[in-house]
């Protein structure tokens, strides 16, 4: 079965500090790979998003880079903190699931998310 | 994708239904309403998706206006374990990419 791990749990960093989350799937090949984060009472908003390694994109300018140096490994970063990153930061995996129905064929996304980190800046 | 509008709040008493609006009134016909949940302090989950038809599985079930511009989802019996914030969410379905637009999200509370 498939599994998605993130790490670490929380973190507490300083304004102006590096920031490196890690995100690992197992269990499958090749899949979609996305950063979320999640504002203290907002909803969830796309970071970045992978199809492939080394593909990276990016759904908003910010203060975030992503990388995925290996095919189920996407990493998240930043060289300088700010206030306004702390949140919850969700990564998710995903593949196209295509199904052959009597009245011809049928595809749908479904996304799985990791237990997210919790990050506070201050 | 399409946007969506859903109540920012509902109360359900435990062991009743509960049916959450989503309207989606500018739909393509080549979109999906997918719905997930987020329980406090966790990752989103997938709960079902549909076309047109109605849709059922062990979570849930899913109603599709005839004009698909509204869909409820219906949690049969209730449980304190449902309290979450619910998200009805349309993507075309031949979207590869795989991005999902989430907006506020129905809060759920469930009450004993």
């Amino acid at each position: 079965s498939q599994t998605i791990h993130q790490w670490p749990a929380t973190l507490v960093q300083p304004v102006g500090s590096p920031l490196s989350l890690e995100c690992t799937v197992e269990g499958t090949s090749n899949p979609n790979l996305y950063w979320y984060r999640q504002a203290a009472g907002r909803g969830l908003q796309l970071l970045f998003y992978s199809v492939g390694i080394g593909q990276i994109s990016s759904e908003v300018p910010q203060n975030l880079s992503a990388s995925r140096p290996q095919d189920r490994q996407f990493i998240l970063s930043s060289k300088k903190l700010l206030l306004s990153d702390s949140g919850f930061y969700l990564c998710a995996w995903s593949v196209q699931i295509h199904l052959r129905l009597a009245g011809g064929t049928s595809s749908y996304n479904e996304q799985f998310f990791g237990p997210g980190t919790r990050l506070t800046v201050l | 994708d399409a946007k969506t509008t859903q109540p920012p709040s509902m109360d359900c008493a435990e062991g009743r239904a509960a049916n959450l609006p989503c309207n989606h009134s500018t739909i393509s016909g080549n979109e999906y309403v997918y719905w997930y949940r987020q329980i406090h302090s966790q990752g989103p989950q997938y709960i079902i998706h549909g076309l047109k038809n109605n849709e059922t599985n062990e979570m849930a079930s899913l109603i599709i206006t005839e004009d698909r511009k509204s869909s409820t989802l219906i949690l049969p019996h209730a449980t304190l374990r449902d309290t979450a914030v619910y998200y009805c969410i349309v993507r075309v379905a031949t979207d590869s990419w795989g991005k999902l637009q989430f907006g506020a999200g129905t809060q759920v509370v469930v009450t004993p």
